[in-house]
């Protein structure tokens, strides 16, 4: 039970590519979620889902997409990297949105 | 406007010597308050769920208590090994339903 997985650890991007972080989680839960963790602020969602083909916007979306084709996977996708994405990335899933979440271990986004 | 507030943003303590941590919050309609763990590098890990005013629950070291304004970690005699932030977020109910995390206390207990 490996619990949620985000790939890659590190990346480094340049302003205007675009990439896609990796999400799973192999504990069967309907509800999953990004969050981006800055210096001096709280976790902020940038979008969740609550099952397969259902995404939601969250506090923060502009700049991201997500997609939601099976329970397990929620990848999140840049289409054109900013600066101000530079951040730490938190994927998280529960059963339902009132239960803690489990985190992975987060991908740091450095964009120059 | 809903909002969390964590104190202090950092505290160092020798090991043993017990303290609190403080997450104080203004929100309209409390579901729920957690407390989570996180260690440099890694994802928050869970520590303990709120649901009312005078509730407790311990694990361990730590000690977590809700009031209607503000919830403290209360950690007793602690180790080294409790180094970590401790991070609190507060489930809003209603037609908000959201869940808003504190910025955070950066623990550091020395041996």
């Amino acid at each position: 039970n490996a619990g949620v997985t985000q790939t890659p650890k590190f990346q480094v991007l340049k302003t205007g590519q675009s990439m896609t972080l990796q999400c799973a989680q192999d504990m069967n839960h309907e509800y999953m979620s990004w969050y981006r963790q800055d210096p001096g602020m709280g976790l902020r969602l940038i979008h969740y889902s609550v099952g397969a083909g259902i995404t939601d916007q969250g506090e923060v979306p502009n700049g991201y997409n997500v997609s939601r084709s099976t329970t397990e996977d929620f990848p999140l996708r840049l289409l054109s990297a900013a600066p101000s994405q530079t951040s730490v990335y938190f994927c998280a899933s529960t059963l339902d949105r009132e239960r803690p979440l489990h985190f992975g271990n987060g991908t740091r986004l450095t964009v120059t | 406007e809903d909002q969390v507030t964590q104190s202090p943003e950092a505290l160092r303590l020798q090991e043993g010597e017990s303290s609190s941590l403080n997450c104080s919050y203004t929100v309209s309609g409390l579901r729920g308050l957690f407390w989570y763990r996180q260690d440099p590098g890694k994802g928050p890990e869970f520590l303990f769920t709120l649901y009312s005013a005078g509730e407790e629950k311990e694990k361990e070291r730590l000690k977590a208590t809700l009031t209607k304004k503000e919830s403290f970690l209360h950690i007793t005699a602690p180790k080294p090994e409790d180094s970590a932030t401790y991070l609190c977020a507060v489930q809003v109910g209603g037609a908000t339903n959201k869940l808003i995390f504190g910025t955070g206390t950066l623990l550091a207990v020395q041996p």
